[in-house]
């Protein structure tokens, strides 16, 4: 059962321009939601990362935005550059438990 | 170290034999994790230790895959008896404390059964 569903699989973005990828979650028990960005050949790194108390955060040209009662959870990456080219991945984590469940994953190319 | 170390960064084996995956966290990290990533999706959850006991391993497929941390640092995952459905990227990961959510990954192990 795939408790993390993640879109778009793939998002081409003009330099400038907002990536948008969204994920929806199943388990109510979920209490942190990081998102993850991997270049190739590497592991994944933590991005940012929000609690359901809040309903959004920024850092940067990063934003999560939260909808607890929808159970969706998206990335805002303002003014994208060709240096985000990388796949994100959407998680969440009971953390009474500690293992996280990751999305499937969003190849982005941001385009010069 | 300066990150999380795995070796092999490679393996190739043959379907049968046994296979012993290394991790390296970072210095001082309580918490150790392994995750399996198959190609062109996120990372699956297998097992995670506190020191050197295991808490979770429910992540594991079946029996043939084992992890042991007997001294709190170094880990090893073991994979017996290896089947073609076994080959994917091996990560380990790590984390400062034993509640703390922000995890370091590695560059990973990547098997491939043949």
């Amino acid at each position: 059962q795939q408790q993390v569903k993640q879109s778009p699989q793939s998002l081409i973005v003009q330099k400038g321009g907002i990536s948008i990828i969204n994920c929806a979650y199943e388990n109510t028990a979920f209490d942190y939601f990081p998102w993850y960005q991997q270049f190739p050949g590497k592991g994944p790194a933590l991005l940012i990362a929000i609690r359901p108390d809040v309903s959004e955060k920024k850092e940067g040209r990063f934003t999560i935005s939260f909808n607890k009662s929808a159970k969706q959870f998206s990335l805002h990456i303002m003014d994208s550059q060709p240096g985000d080219s990388a796949t994100y991945f959407c998680a969440a984590i009971h953390t009474g438990r500690r293992a996280l469940t990751f999305g499937s994953g969003t190849r982005l190319q941001v385009q010069p | 170290g300066a990150g999380v170390s795995q070796s092999p960064r490679y393996k190739v084996t043959k379907r049968g034999q046994d296979v012993a995956l290394r991790c390296d966290p970072i210095s001082g990290h309580v918490s150790l994790y392994w995750y399996r990533q198959a190609l062109g999706q996120g990372p699956e959850f297998l097992t995670y230790f506190n020191y050197e006991a295991q808490q979770d391993k429910s992540g594991l497929p079946n029996d043939r895959f084992s992890a042991e941390r007997p001294e709190g640092s170094i880990s090893t995952l073991t994979i017996q008896r290896t089947e073609q459905r076994d080959s994917a990227m091996y990560r380990c990961a790590s984390s400062a404390g034993t509640a703390g959510n922000t995890i370091y990954f590695g560059e990973g192990s990547w098997l491939t059964v043949v």
